[in-house]
C-alpha cells in the first residue's frame, strides 16, 4: 500500500516554481522520501531522493520537514515539458545488500504547466 | 546512463493468444526486476518481482499462472500474459535494480509496453 499522500492535480504557470507537497505520517525511521514522475504513456523518470535533509540536484529540490511527515518537491522553473503525473513515494533506503526496489505507487499529481 | 528497454512498445493480440513482452537492461546488470501494470488513468501496481535464476514473487492477487515471469539473465526478463483477454489490455512497465550503482540511481525504468487484446 502507498504510504503517501498527494493533492490529485495542480496547475502552474510557465517559468514559475511548482511546489508539490506529499505528506508521508506513517515514515519509518529507515526510510527514505523517494520521487518519480511519468510522463503520459512512458516510464517512470526518477527524479530525486532524500532521508532527512534537504536535497537538490539539476532537475529539482527536496525539502523534508524536520518531523519527515511531509515533504515538498520543487521544480524553481517549470517548463511545458514538465506536466506529468509527479509520484511521492517512501522506500526504505539504496541499499546493495537489499531486497529494495518493490515501489508501490499512489494515486500521485498530475501537474500541468501552462503557457 | 542507465538505460532499460521493453519489447514491443505495443502489442495487438487476439483473445486467448499467449502475448510475451521483453525487458532488458542494456548497460548494466540487473539483480532484480520488477513488473507493473497500469490502467487508463490510474496509478502503477506492482504485479511481481524478479531475481535472477530464480522463481518470481508475486503481490497478492496477481495470478502466477496467468502472468509467467523468467528472469534468465543478469539482463533479461520476459512476462508472458497467457492466454489474453480483453480485460488483460493494459500498459506494462519493468523496473531493474542494478547490481552495482549506476550514476546517482539504482532503480531504472523502461518505458512501457502496450497492450490491447480484442
Amino acid at each position: 500500500d502507498a504510504k503517501t499522500t498527494q493533492p490529485p492535480s495542480m496547475d502552474c504557470a510557465e517559468g514559475r516554481a511548482a511546489n508539490l507537497p506529499c505528506n508521508h505520517s506513517t515514515i519509518s525511521g529507515n526510510e527514505y522520501v523517494y520521487w518519480y514522475r511519468q510522463i503520459h504513456s512512458q516510464g517512470p523518470q526518477y527524479i530525486i531522493h532524500g532521508l532527512k535533509n534537504n536535497e537538490t540536484n539539476e532537475m529539482a529540490s527536496l525539502i523534508i520537514t524536520e518531523d519527515r511527515k511531509s515533504s515538498t518537491l520543487i521544480l524553481p522553473h517549470a517548463t511545458l515539458r514538465d506536466t506529468a503525473v509527479y509520484y511521492c513515494i517512501v522506500r526504505v533506503g539504496p541499499g546493495w545488500g537489499s531486497t529494495l526496489g518493490r515501489l508501490y505507487f499512489g494515486r500521485g499529481t498530475q501537474l500541468t504547466v501552462w503557457p | 546512463g542507465a538505460v532499460v528497454s521493453q519489447h514491443p512498445s505495443r502489442v495487438i493480440c487476439k483473445s486467448g493468444t499467449s502475448v510475451k513482452i521483453e525487458c532488458r537492461s542494456l548497460d548494466f546488470q540487473a539483480t532484480t526486476m520488477f513488473w507493473y501494470r497500469q490502467f487508463p488513468k490510474q496509478s502503477l501496481m506492482l504485479m511481481a518481482t524478479s531475481n535472477e535464476g530464480s522463481k518470481a514473487t508475486y503481490e497478492q492477487g496477481v495470478e502466477k499462472d496467468k502472468f509467467l515471469i523468467n528472469h534468465a539473465s543478469l539482463t533479461l526478463s520476459t512476462l508472458t500474459v497467457t492466454s489474453a483477454h480483453p480485460e488483460d489490455s493494459s500498459f506494462y512497465i519493468c523496473s531493474a535494480k542494478a547490481r552495482v550503482r549506476v550514476g546517482t540511481g539504482e532503480l531504472f525504468f523502461g518505458e512501457g509496453s502496450r497492450l490491447t487484446v480484442l
